[in-house]
């Protein structure tokens, strides 16, 4: 079937260390995945940080990065130096499925703590 | 700017009891709204989908109903609540089928005792 997979948290760094959560996926029914990261701030509501909707590409945000990999079916979210600001929670989501359902499927959150 | 607002933000019930959860979306003309829910320590799952006003599909069947009465309403809605109806809300617009993102709301949390 078609799930994503992510980095169990909760994810502890220290500010300005470089950051690497994981994300694979399976898509078995959807010809052409499209990949976002969501991000959940402490008292916020979910917001879209960055998405790749062809694959090989790579999207940007914030500081963050994540590449669309095909062959290794993975999207993981790169961060050269974190900040204690980014502490939330991450979502690695697949989307892409044919038809009007527009539905996304979500991976179980990586909660990232920052350390100062 | 397009803005989308969730209500109530937080809400207590018995087993049993009546529930109705709404989404307003302004900002935005006729957009496709979408109902997920995530229970505690799982993953957010989509719940329902409309792409017009009067017209609701169901995607996961959970003993809960939804309604787009106007094209900027989105209203999630049971008789009697369940247990396992407790987590969180969350109600999203987009546009398009799924090669696009979706904007979420700020959620509603319940809890049923």
């Amino acid at each position: 079937g078609d799930s994503v997979t992510q980095t169990e948290g909760p994810v502890t760094v220290s500010e300005s260390e470089s950051l690497i959560i994981n994300c694979t996926y399976s898509a078995t029914s959807i010809a052409y995945p499209n990949l976002f990261w969501y991000v959940r701030y402490p008292g916020e509501g979910l917001q879209l940080l960055l998405k790749v909707i062809t694959a090989g590409q790579k999207g940007s945000s914030r500081g963050f990065e994540a590449t669309y990999n095909k062959e290794t079916t993975s999207f993981h979210l790169q961060k050269a130096s974190v900040q204690e600001s980014d502490s939330a929670v991450y979502y690695c989501a697949l989307g892409g499925i044919t038809g009007n359902t527009g539905k996304l499927i979500f991976g179980l959150g990586t909660t990232l703590q920052v350390q100062p | 700017a397009q803005t989308i607002h969730q209500w109530p933000v937080a809400e207590i019930k018995a087993v049993g009891s009546p529930l109705s959860l709404g989404c307003t979306i302004k900002g935005k003309s006729s957009p496709n709204l979408y109902w997920y829910w995530q229970a505690t320590g799982g993953t957010l799952q989509q719940l329902f989908y409309s792409i017009t006003v009067g017209q609701v599909e169901s995607v996961v069947q959970l003993n809960l109903s939804a309604s787009r009465p106007k094209d900027d309403q989105f209203i999630l809605s049971t008789e009697k609540l369940l247990l396992s109806h407790s987590g969180f809300y969350l109600c999203a617009w987009g546009f398009g089928g799924g090669a696009r993102e979706q904007y979420f709301g700020p959620g509603t949390r319940l809890t049923v005792l």
